[in-house]
């Protein structure tokens, strides 16, 4: 099992629909969770980050952490085409000394107009 | 993009030659680190520094050896290429104030023949 585990998709949605991208991680005592996304050739981008049950909102975005089922989300609200592109899950896992990340695989996003 | 740049961009070399790759930041942040993604691997820490002449050993180090001897530089040496390290390097920073986000830089393509 992955520590940390994504759906590689692709996910497909039309334009101005709701996108869900899930992570799950096996660490129970990780602390914080990081959602990046990543267009093709390009270096991951930091879009949100959440250390605490509930949603964290900001703009578009909404991140969702629930710690006792080990996971995150991460949902698009009026997606659009530039929203395509890869959506990593990245977790602080407490096993891990310093301050490591360990990432998913990555879920690709097509937004389709 | 965090004050890092990477260097080279893209290099071909062949198998057994001595590859360096170098990173560099200018806001002068104590934790760097060193990543590969492989289709199908997703992000993997290599080694990471947490300060001058301060390293360990990530994920998958073996083939690499890293030096930090500047705040500012943190180098990735593989001795002797191998086809197998034909990848996309990244090196990122740690600037978060709490929750160790990390940032990347644009990221190396190296190809080893």
């Amino acid at each position: 099992q992955k520590e940390v585990e994504q759906n590689s998709g692709p996910l497909s949605v039309p334009e101005g629909a709701i996108a869900s991208l899930n992570c799950t991680y096996s660490d129970r005592g990780s602390q914080s969770f990081f959602w990046y996304r990543q267009y093709s050739g390009k270096s991951p981008e930091l879009i949100m980050f959440i250390y605490s049950n509930g949603d964290k909102e900001d703009g578009r975005f909404t991140a969702q952490l629930n710690k006792a089922s080990q996971y995150v989300s991460l949902l698009i609200r009026d997606s659009q085409p530039s929203d395509s592109a890869t959506y990593l899950c990245a977790v602080n896992l407490l096993a891990l000394s310093g301050n490591m990340l360990t990432f998913g695989g990555g879920t690709r996003l097509m937004v389709k107009p | 993009d965090a004050g890092i740049t990477q260097s080279p961009r893209h290099k071909v070399t062949e198998t057994g030659t001595p590859v360096t790759l170098r990173c560099h930041q200018t806001e002068n942040h104590r934790y760097m680190y060193w990543y590969r993604q492989d289709p199908g691997h997703g992000l993997r820490l290599i080694h990471y520094s947490y300060g001058v002449k301060d390293t360990d050993k990530g994920e998958v180090s073996d083939g690499y050896s890293v030096s930090r001897s500047k705040t500012e530089d943190f180098l990735l040496t593989l001795e002797s290429a191998t086809s197998s390290q034909t990848s996309v390097y990244f090196c990122a920073i740690m600037a978060g104030q709490n929750y160790n986000e990390q940032f990347f830089g644009p990221g190396t393509r190296l190809t080893v023949l």
